[in-house]
């Protein structure tokens, strides 16, 4: 069964760092592209960012919003994925979601972990 | 960015009804599109993607369809356990995008 559990949220201060795991089990994790999704509280659904896998060198893409201040990384020997937040501002304020892709020739989120809260807020 | 719109934002319908959302791309995405379902204080949940392809375990009464600018999503008969909030998104290309949202509530 593939599991994905997200930790790390909690309460920083703007400009404040906090850095987010996702534990993976089920599945193989080091052939999936691995993406994190957020959700501001009573909003839609944003994506953030990926990382790919190995096979493509781990290299990782961005939203704008969060280019140069968040960092995507993973460590498939632990099965587990990132989220390095720096900078923080209050408009960062969701809850983290991290998703797998599907393999194959359609890139969409086909499980998704329970999220963990960030709050930015002196 | 590839701007995705969502119609309606909401709607009210009853158990048993025929229910259809349409989402709107703004260029053209090819059938790369995905749909989701979000009950309250949940994950999302993975309901088709490639358009109109039912993710495993999912009921055969949602369907999708449409290619390059213009989807639906249909549950045929709405049960119970639909009442939820249900976004699409495109992976055709970066930064990959959601809609806003349709909240189907119970009539």
């Amino acid at each position: 069964e593939v599991q994905l559990v997200e930790s790390g949220g909690g309460l920083v201060q703007p400009g404040g760092s906090l850095r987010l795991s996702c534990a993976a089990s089920g599945f193989t994790f080091s052939d999936h592209y691995m993406d994190w999704v957020r959700q501001a509280p009573g909003k839609g659904l944003e994506w953030v960012g990926r990382t790919r896998n190995k096979a493509n060198s781990h290299t990782t893409e961005y939203a704008a919003s969060v280019k140069g201040r968040f960092i995507i990384s993973r460590d498939d020997s632990k099965n587990s994925l990132y989220l390095q937040m720096n900078s923080l501002k209050t408009e960062d304020t969701a809850v983290y979601y991290c998703a797998r892709v599907a393999r194959g020739t359609h890139y969409y989120f086909d499980y998704w972990g329970q999220g963990t809260l960030v709050t930015v807020s002196s | 960015d590839i701007q995705m719109t969502q119609s309606p934002s909401s709607l009210s319908a009853s158990v048993g009804d025929r229910v259809t959302i349409t989402c709107r791309a703004s260029q053209g995405i090819s059938s790369w599109l995905a749909w989701y379902q979000q009950k309250p204080e949940k994950a999302p949940k993975s309901l088709i993607y490639a358009a109109s392809s039912l993710q495993s375990g999912v009921p055969s009464r949602f369907s999708g369809s449409g290619s390059g600018t213009d989807f639906t999503l249909t549950i045929s008969s709405l049960q119970p356990e639909d009442f939820a909030t249900y976004y699409c998104q495109q992976y055709d290309s970066y930064p990959l995008t959601f809609g806003g949202g349709t909240k189907v509530e119970i009539k």
